[in-house]
């Protein structure tokens, strides 16, 4: 069964403007992670936060982690149309040697 | 290499054929998993390897989908008797698992065509 789940399912902004997404999970996590994958092939890893942590930033990316309401969201700041891709969320349960689980993704659209 | 490569990069094949996928990861590291993604979904999760554990299957979607590793190298992931449905992007990811959460790096997949 899916642990994470992202939404909105779609999003189509101007650049310029910020994104968020968001994601929601089932069970307890150990971490939770962002990627980013840009055609389709491949992911890349862009940020991790630990259960521990409430909020972390990379460069225009901000990540928070709620685990009393078990979300997290990932907000881009200033987007660009560079930033078009879908982005997914990936969580691992509470041992660091469990599968890494990911959601069915966000497709971000940014218009120049 | 530098990162995880998978061949071939795309597999046309017609139905009821086998097809086998190669993962190369990255050295050194203990954990790989496969995923398939279909035309605009997300990733469905097929097997987990990490290190001599028993390998975790849930993911696989029916007995025709095997795969093997060895040791902490390739992996191959095999399809028998394709079907049209098996068509999708599959990709492979590997991790360093060492207490750390996983950080995963993902190859570039492989494109099946089942025709």
């Amino acid at each position: 069964s899916q642990q994470g789940e992202e939404d909105p399912q779609a999003l189509s902004i101007q650049e310029g403007e910020n994104a968020t997404m968001n994601c929601s999970y089932k069970t307890s996590i150990n971490n939770l992670q962002w990627y980013r994958q840009n055609s389709g092939r491949g992911l890349v890893h862009l940020i991790l936060i630990r259960s521990n942590e409430r909020e972390k930033h990379s460069g225009r990316l901000r990540v928070t982690l709620d685990t009393s309401k078990k979300s997290s969201s990932l907000l881009i700041t200033a987007s660009r149309a560079a930033d078009t891709a879908s982005y997914f969320c990936a969580t691992q349960r509470k041992t660091s040697y469990d599968k890494v689980i990911f959601g069915p993704g966000t497709s971000l659209s940014v218009i120049p | 290499g530098a990162g995880v490569s998978q061949s071939p990069s795309n597999k046309v094949t017609e139905k009821g054929k086998d097809v086998e996928l190669r993962c190369d990861p990255i050295s050194g590291h203990t954990a790989l998993y496969w995923y398939r993604q279909r035309l605009g979904q997300g990733l469905e999760f097929l097997i987990y390897f990490q290190g001599n554990s028993a390998p975790d299957k849930s993911g696989l979607p029916s007995d025709r989908f095997s795969a093997e590793r060895t040791g902490e190298s390739v992996s191959t992931l095999t399809i028998q008797r394709t079907q049209q449905e098996d068509s999708a992007v599959y990709l492979c990811a590997s991790s360093q698992t060492s207490g750390d959460p996983d950080t995963q790096y993902f190859g570039p997949g492989t494109r099946l065509t089942v025709l």
